[in-house]
């Protein structure tokens, strides 16, 4: 399998603007994550999905985050509209897992600039 | 609300040198704790997951062990070497949500 991809894996936009981030996971995987890396606050979880269905969404910011996987093998993370604090690096993350927690494979990560 | 502690946040140490990084978390009730490995610019890798029933787990140099009644991990790496410098994350995953919480994550430079 080619692991978990991410696109774009770079993005540069203006404040306001709509961002989406994109991610594959691994094919049969039943667990998807959206997590957010800054130097100050460390790695974040966002959200994540279980069978496509969003199970705790606690970690997102706030409403101009949303996240969306229509099926399993695709998931959206999409701000609107970006703010130059969004500025991170953003990790899709899957797992195999029958349940929670198990090992998480990340994929390379969006890296985003918000001006 | 878990909080999780790695210290030192940077260690400089020569090759070949046996080293320990450490990790603290504070609520005991965890479901399983992974460590991982981050090169600059990428993602991470998963080394090593243990689950809450476990004492310890070894995969090549690298040994992690878990003491959840202290609220302490360890990841030991044997005989390091210049490929080893990266950034190591713990994540702790509770038992109620599942979600993991990371550390902040030791930056390891190995000297050749």
């Amino acid at each position: 399998d080619a692991g978990v991809i991410q696109s774009p894996r770079h993005e540069v936009t203006e404040m306001g603007q709509e961002v989406t981030l994109r991610c594959k996971p691994i094919s049969g995987h039943d667990y998807l994550f959206w997590y957010r890396q800054t130097m100050m606050r460390g790695l974040e979880l966002l959200i994540y999905f279980n069978n496509n269905v969003p199970i705790d969404d606690s970690g997102m910011p706030e409403d101009r985050f949303s996240a969306k996987m229509p099926n399993a093998s695709f998931s959206t993370l999409k701000i609107q509209p970006s703010e130059p604090r969004d500025s991170a690096v953003y990790f899709c993350a899957s797992s195999p897992g029958a349940w929670e927690g198990e090992t998480q494979y990340f994929g390379p990560g969006t890296r985003l600039l918000v001006l | 609300k878990q909080e999780v502690t790695q210290i030192p946040a940077a260690l400089s140490v020569p090759e070949g040198e046996n080293l320990v990084l450490n990790c603290s978390f504070t609520d005991s009730a965890i479901y399983n704790l992974q460590w991982f490995r981050q090169d600059p610019g990428k993602g991470l890798t998963s080394l090593l997951l243990i689950q809450s029933s476990q004492r310890e787990q070894t995969s090549g140099r690298l040994n992690a062990s878990l003491d959840k009644s202290s609220g302490r991990s360890t990841l030991y790496i044997a005989a390091s070497q210049p490929g080893d410098s990266a950034t190591y994350l713990c994540a702790v995953a509770g038992t109620n949500a599942g979600k993991s919480t990371f550390g902040d994550g030791t930056t390891l430079t190995v000297k050749p």
